[in-house]
């Protein structure tokens, strides 16, 4: 079981909150990421980093922000939630082949 | 830019039968490939991945895929699916090509449901 984790699980959150999704990850991985999966399915990237103070826009553009100050620590910051971003979000860590996944925040903005 | 593509939303199969998900990539420099499941509302659970050396590969559950360069695919399969293996698939390409922005990402296709009938 990979060491990964998302906090927190599930977010109900009002209109213009700023809210941060936190990821973890103690397996001393350099690249993760974060994506957005539709209710549909779909899994689109939207921030990934290649080690600290490394970032970078993924293939869905997204209003949301990212950090890497520490290699273990990948938080995504929302300045203002809106409607629109609800979904599931899913963060990644990889090393050199396969990325391991932690169980994803399902974000609710009313 | 790299891309995967996943022809079919949805598959169908009777417990018992072969199955195979289909999985197309589009990559500059060499690929690594990946399949991963999703059960719901959990994250994905890494099945297999072809890296370099036999084009048939073996993973998790009897899952195996089989990479064919001159077709840019790397199609899931399992010789005698199960109820259980019902759930979503994801096929996804990493660029290997070191240098370059593109370096590590990690993209996936649109996703198949699978679902095994008893």
């Amino acid at each position: 079981e990979a060491d990964i984790y998302q906090t927190p699980r599930y977010l109900v959150i009002g209109t213009g909150k700023k809210i941060t999704l936190e990821c973890s990850q103690t397996m001393g991985h350099d690249k993760m990421y974060w994506y957005q999966q539709d209710p549909g399915m779909e899994l689109h990237l939207i921030h990934y980093s290649y080690g600290v103070n490394s970032t970078e826009k993924g293939d869905l553009s997204s209003e949301s922000t990212v950090s890497r100050i520490r290699t273990e620590h990948f938080p995504l910051t929302l300045e203002s939630a809106r409607p629109s971003h609800t979904s599931q979000y899913l963060c990644a860590s990889s090393e050199s082949w396969e990325a391991f996944f932690g169980q994803g925040t399902r974000l609710t903005v009313v | 830019a790299q891309s995967v593509a996943q022809p079919e939303d949805q598959v169908n199969v009777a417990e018992g039968n072969p199955l195979t998900v289909k999985c197309t990539y589009s990559v500059s420099g060499n690929p690594y490939l990946f399949w991963y499941v999703q059960y719901p509302n959990r994250g994905l659970q890494f099945l297999l991945k072809y890296i370099t050396g036999d084009n048939l590969v073996k993973g998790s559950y009897g899952f195996e895929a089989e990479f064919n360069k001159s077709q840019t695919s790397f199609h899931l399969k399992k010789p005698s699916a199960l109820v259980s293996d019902s759930a979503l698939y994801f096929c996804a390409v990493r660029n290997y090509h070191a240098g370059g922005t593109s370096y590590g990402k990690l993209t996936f296709g649109q996703g198949t449901i699978l679902t095994v009938h008893p």
